[in-house]
């Protein structure tokens, strides 16, 4: 079974650029979640998806991050414009739709490093 | 809100010797608690969870967890550390009722020869 698919893997940006990551989940996961992880931090969620509609996404500074799940399947995160401070990895995780006890399987990331 | 603490950032076993992660919840309703695992570069990678079917809960790699509702723990243990466990490790809770994860801020295990 192929697991939770992400590119990039790593990107480098300026300052006030944008940029998009794209996160394709395990075939049949109900559930996408985007985590950002800052160095030395655990994972904080950024958003969830249930399908193609958007479940939780309290901790996403919307004035700059937006993100979509077009046909409940794959999903883009967007940053507009960038800041120092989202220099992070960006974790895109997957589950099925059986409530908390479900694992969620994480993809490999994408490291974001904006100078 | 339900979250969990790790203490210690880092803790340094020698090979062969016991592994011990601490992670404590906090949590006014039983909590689903999960252990995952990074390797550098890597995605997370579950270990183990806790679902309130036992309370001794064993997972990957030799590792296992016991929740403890009367300390609020759910300590993370392998009896003898192989150089390959070297990672970070984290601790997490599943608010009841929902699905998305809240993480402990990750302790780096250090493993030498």
């Amino acid at each position: 079974e192929a697991g939770v698919a992400q590119s990039p893997r790593y990107k480098i940006i300026e300052k006030r650029q944008s940029v998009a990551f794209w996160c394709n989940p395990i075939s049949g996961h109900a559930t996408l979640y985007w985590y950002q992880q800052i160095l030395g931090q655990g994972p904080k969620l950024l958003i969830q998806f249930q399908n193609n509609g958007v479940v939780d996404d309290s901790q996403l500074p919307k004035d700059r991050f937006s993100a979509e799940r077009l046909k409940g399947v794959d999903s883009t995160l967007k940053i507009q414009p960038a800041k120092l401070e989202d220099s992070a990895v960006y974790l895109c995780a997957s589950s099925s739709e059986r409530g908390g006890r479900t694992e969620a399987f994480f993809g490999q990331g994408t490291r974001l490093t904006v100078v | 809100a339900q979250s969990v603490t790790q203490l210690g950032s880092h803790v340094s076993v020698s090979e062969g010797a016991l592994v011990l992660l601490r992670c404590n919840y906090s949590s006014s309703v039983p909590p689903y608690l999960f252990w995952y695992v990074q390797y550098p570069n890597q995605g997370l990678q579950l270990l183990l969870k806790y679902t309130s079917a036992a309370t001794l809960v064993k997972g990957i790699n030799g590792f296992e967890a016991e929740f403890k509702k009367s300390e609020t723990s759910f300590h993370l243990t392998k009896p003898s550390a192989h150089m390959s466990d070297a990672a970070e490790y984290f601790c997490a809770v599943t608010p009841t009722g929902f699905q998305k994860l809240v993480f402990g801020t990750g302790t780096r295990l250090l493993v030498s020869p």
